[in-house]
């Protein structure tokens, strides 16, 4: 089964600063990591997905995260943090083609400090 | 185009009372998801439907809770006999190929 452990429930930046948010997952078959942001009272939006092909992949308003099958990590990182970055980040894992459902971490609650 | 839409956004009931969450998902999409979110947790899975598939509910915590979807399009999400620990956010979403959509979701206060 897979799981999926997000290091940090709260992580808190100053604006400009390196964004890193760190994820972990377990699966037994090659799998697709999804990192979704849910900003206050709204629902889930894609920031970027990995299934297959380059392990660094870009998403929306800069973030990118990297696919590291020996470390089992795809941590999700900014170079500069913006104040509109504040939100809540949850990283996903499915088992890749065909699997139907995803299983979420705790989420990461990001604020940024100006 | 339209995403994924919820209604009510908010409900408050009584205990005991039955309540109907509604979703409708992105047109054309396949498959439909049922998601609740507690306050400060991440996503647990209640449901899903894939076209004409039966739905695998093994994310259902009890019986009380149940969900019908008419052929690919609305979804309803019917929790009876409402308890105070049902009180949370019910995310729907929908899928035509890897990536999930989610819509905003329903608040659920149980009083």
């Amino acid at each position: 089964a897979q799981s999926v452990t997000q290091l940090g429930s709260h992580v808190s930046v100053s604006e400009g600063a390196l964004v890193l948010l760190r994820c972990n997952y377990s699966s037994s078959v090659p799998p697709y990591l999804f990192w979704y942001v849910q900003y206050p009272n709204q629902g889930l939006q894609l920031l970027l997905k990995y299934t297959t092909g380059a392990t660094l992949v870009k998403g929306i308003n800069g973030f990118e995260a990297e696919f590291k099958k020996s470390e089992t990590s795809f941590h999700l990182t900014k170079p500069s943090a913006h104040m509109s970055d504040a939100a809540e980040y949850f990283c996903a894992v499915s088992e890749g083609r065909g699997a139907q459902k995803l299983v979420f971490g705790q989420g990461t609650r990001l604020t940024i400090n100006p | 185009g339209a995403g994924v839409s919820q209604s009510p956004s908010n409900k408050v009931t009584e205990k005991g009372k039955d309540v109907e969450l509604r979703c409708d998902p992105i047109s054309g999409h396949t498959a439909l998801y049922w998601y609740r979110q507690r306050l400060g947790q991440g996503l647990e899975f209640l449901i899903y439907f894939q076209g004409n598939s039966a739905p695998d509910k093994s994310g259902l915590p009890s019986d009380r809770f149940s969900a019908e979807r008419t052929g690919e399009s609305v979804s309803t999400l019917t929790i009876q006999r409402t308890q105070q620990e049902d009180s949370a956010v019910y995310l729907c979403a929908s899928r035509l190929t890897e990536t999930q959509y989610f819509g905003p979701g329903t608040r659920l206060l149980v009083l």
